[in-house]
C-alpha cells in the first residue's frame, strides 16, 4: 500500500513560475526523500531531509518537513521545461529497509 | 563509477510463463532493492537483498523471488506470470553509507504480460 499522497496529483505551470507539491505520510520516519521520474522510467534522487530537520535547500529546490503533521512540501523555483516529470515523496523508516512511495505529482512546465 | 543498470529494457511474456530480470548495482553498493510500478502508480517495494540474503519483503506472493550474487548484482524471478504483473520493475542500490543520501535507481525493465 502507498505510504501517503501527494497533492496536487497534477500541476501545470508556465516556465519561470514556482511549483509547490505537498505530501502526507502515515508512519514515523527516519528521513523523507523526493525523487523525480521522467516518462515512466528510472527515478532520480533529488533531496533528502532527516526527521530532525525542518527545511533544506538544494539549488532551486526547497523542502520542508513537519513531523507533527506528517507532511512535507517540495518547492521548485524558477521552473524550466526540463522540470516536467512526476515527483514522488518517499519515506524511509529504517527498520523495514524500504522506501515507501506516495502516489506522485505530475508536473508539466510549459514554455 | 557506473550507475545501476537493468536488463532487458523491455520484455513481453505470455501468462503462465516465467521471467528473470537482472540488475547490476552501483560500484560500492552492497544492497539491492526491487520495486514494481504499475501504470500511474508509485513504486511498490518487492524485496531487498543484502550480502546475498533477503533482508525485507513487501506484500508480494512467493512466486516473486530473487537472488543476489557475490558481486552484489541481483536477479528478480517471477513464476506463473499473471496479467497484473505487467509493470515497470525498478532496481535500486544502496549501502549503509548512502542510507542518508538516497538510493540509486536503474532505468527499469518494462514487462508486459499478454
Amino acid at each position: 500500500s502507498q505510504q501517503g499522497e501527494e497533492d496536487p496529483q497534477a500541476l501545470s505551470i508556465q516556465e519561470g513560475e514556482n511549483a509547490t507539491m505537498n505530501c502526507s505520510y502515515k508512519t514515523s520516519i527516519n528521513n523523507l526523500q523526493w525523487y523525480r521520474q521522467n516518462s515512466g522510467r528510472g527515478l532520480v534522487h533529488l533531496i533528502l531531509i532527516r526527521s530532525n530537520e525542518r527545511e533544506k535547500h538544494s539549488g532551486r529546490l526547497r523542502v520542508t518537513l513537519d513531523t507533527s503533521k506528517k507532511s512535507s512540501s517540495l518547492l521548485i523555483t524558477a521552473s524550466r521545461a526540463a522540470d516536467t516529470a512526476s515527483y514522488f515523496c518517499v519515506s524511509f523508516t529504517g527498520g523495514g529497509n524500504k522506501l515507501t512511495f506516495g502516489t506522485g505529482t505530475q508536473l508539466k512546465v510549459e514554455l | 563509477e557506473t550507475g545501476v543498470t537493468q536488463s532487458p529494457t523491455h520484455l513481453i511474456k505470455t501468462r503462465g510463463q516465467q521471467v528473470t530480470l537482472r540488475c547490476s548495482s552501483q560500484s560500492g553498493h552492497n544492497t539491492v532493492s526491487w520495486y514494481q510500478q504499475a501504470l500511474g502508480q508509485g513504486p511498490q517495494f518487492i524485496f531487498q537483498y543484502y550480502r546475498e540474503e533477503e533482508n525485507g519483503r513487501g506484500n508480494f506472493p512467493p512466486r516473486f523471488s530473487g537472488l543476489q550474487f557475490p558481486n552484489y548484482s541481483s536477479e528478480l524471478n517471477v513464476n506463473a506470470l499473471e496479467l497484473d504483473d505487467s509493470a515497470l520493475y525498478l532496481c535500486a542500490s544502496s549501502s549503509l553509507k548512502t542510507t542518508n543520501y538516497g538510493y540509486t535507481f536503474g532505468s527499469g525493465t518494462r514487462l508486459t504480460v499478454v
